[in-house]
């Protein structure tokens, strides 16, 4: 069963430093890894989606790697605002014909500090 | 693309209540997903449809759980005789392929009294 973690769970930055978020899954064997944005009692957000056969995907100020051999995966969000408050979640699909579900971290919570 | 739609918003009843929910993919998605998520998890897999079958279910899905898809359009999920441990964030997303982005609703609230 393929099991994610998110380190760390809490996160608290000033304004403009860059934030590195963290996750790892423990079966490699995934077809696509996604990165998630929830706000507080709010639906999920796609920020970005990394196929297993790439490296790396950006949008704007969000660049999110893949170690698919390692199994971690890298958020990196440059010069942060107070409006990247949020929790981030990161989930996996395996990698098998039938398997249709996203395997997702707990996620880390996000505060931003102006 | 008006998105996924979710409703109820919220959802309050009491123990032992039928509840159902209903889920309005993107148009030219075929694929739909159901997800629940209690409080500081990430949310769960519950079901899956490709157009109008029911493809997987997790064993999370008991015999309380039902979902339907009729005519590969819309979904409903059912909840028969609530339980305290039912309350939870349903969460509905839907797919053009199998290895495109999940796009999720807004969610249901489910608080069972």
């Amino acid at each position: 069963k393929q099991e994610v973690t998110q380190i760390p769970a809490a996160l608290s930055v000033p304004e403009g430093e860059n934030l590195v978020l963290n996750c790892s899954f423990t079966d490699s064997a995934i077809y696509n890894l996604q990165w998630f944005r929830q706000d507080p009692g709010k639906g999920l957000t796609s920020l970005l989606l990394i196929q297993s056969s790439q490296r790396e995907q950006t949008s704007g100020r969000l660049n999110a790697s893949l170690d698919k051999s390692s199994g971690r995966s890298t958020l990196y969000i440059a010069a942060s605002q107070p409006g990247d408050s949020a929790t981030y979640l990161c989930a996996v699909r395996g990698r098998q014909l039938d398997d249709y579900k996203l395997s997702f971290g707990a996620g880390t919570t996000v505060t931003v500090r102006a | 693309d008006t998105g996924v739609s979710q409703n109820p918003r919220h959802k309050i009843t009491k123990r032992g209540q039928n509840v159902t929910f209903r889920c309005d993919p993107i148009s030219e998605h075929n694929r739909l997903y159901w997800y629940r998520q209690t409080l500081g998890q990430g949310p769960e897999f519950l079901t899956y449809f490709q157009n109008e079958a029911q493809l997987e279910k997790s064993r999370l899905l008991s015999d309380r759980f039902s979902a339907e898809r009729p005519k590969g359009s819309f979904s409903t999920l059912e909840i028969q005789r609530t339980e305290q441990g039912d309350s939870a964030m349903y969460l509905c997303a839907s797919s053009y392929r199998l290895d495109r982005t999940q796009y999720f609703g807004p969610g249901t609230r489910l608080t069972v009294l």
